[in-house]
């Protein structure tokens, strides 16, 4: 079975542009997190979509939007991009919601670099 | 807010050394803790985790033990192998039993040499 696959898994883009990155989840599973790490850090929590709903948001600005699609699978959207944006953003899904306590499964990421 | 606090690394060991990887956390309530690696290339995987204090998880030689009393989670493995080469993140989750908005540590890059 395929695993969280994400795209594209590298870009550059210039300060001031938008990037969308995409997520597929596992076949099956429902939730879908994004996390931020900058290199030389642990992952940060962006945004959490359960059952097309966001569940949880962390502390990132409103230049970060997501949603989840009907079939599951989610975008990430940063806005007016800035340098500090720069990271590897990944996506991890699970079977259930925020309560579940199901093990969540990570994409291997997309490196975004920021000009 | 919660935070997690690793040691620093790298950490440089022989083969079949033993392995202690130190964390402490702050968190609020009765947090899940977990430790997760990522092997060169490929995407964080969940090596183990612990839900309630005095829990002890386990996984390919690894263990850790849940400590309320020092909220601590370390890492341990008897007897290391070249295989074990990774970044090893410690983290938690404030929502009881669950995965949910997981704060991580800065992760500790562990090589292992024959």
């Amino acid at each position: 079975d395929a695993g969280v696959t994400q795209s594209p898994t590298h870009l550059i883009k210039t300060r001031g542009q938008h990037v969308t990155l995409r997520c597929s989840p596992i076949s099956g599973h429902k939730s879908v997190s994004w996390y931020q790490q900058v290199l030389g850090q642990g992952p940060q929590f962006i945004f959490q979509y359960y059952e097309k709903e966001e569940r949880g948001r962390g502390n990132f600005p409103d230049r970060f939007s997501a949603r989840q699609f009907p079939n599951y699978s989610s975008e990430l959207n940063v806005n007016a991009l800035l340098l500090g944006d720069s990271a590897l953003y990944l996506c991890a899904s699970s079977l259930g919601g925020p309560n579940s306590g199901n093990t969540i499964y990570f994409g291997e990421g997309s490196w975004l670099t920021v000009v | 807010g919660n935070s997690v606090t690793q040691m620093e690394g790298p950490v440089t060991l022989s083969e079949e050394a033993f392995l202690t990887i130190n964390c402490t956390y702050t968190a609020t309530g009765y947090p899940s803790l977990f430790w997760y690696v990522q092997y060169p290339g490929e995407g964080l995987q969940l090596l183990l985790k612990a839900t309630k204090a005095d829990d002890k998880g386990s996984n390919k030689g690894f263990e850790a033990t849940y400590r309320k009393e020092t909220t601590s989670f370390h890492l341990e493995k008897g007897s290391v192998q070249v295989s074990d080469s990774a970044v090893y993140f410690c983290a938690l989750s404030d929502r009881g039993g669950s995965n949910y908005k997981l704060t991580f540590g800065k992760g500790t890059l562990l090589t292992v040499n024959p």
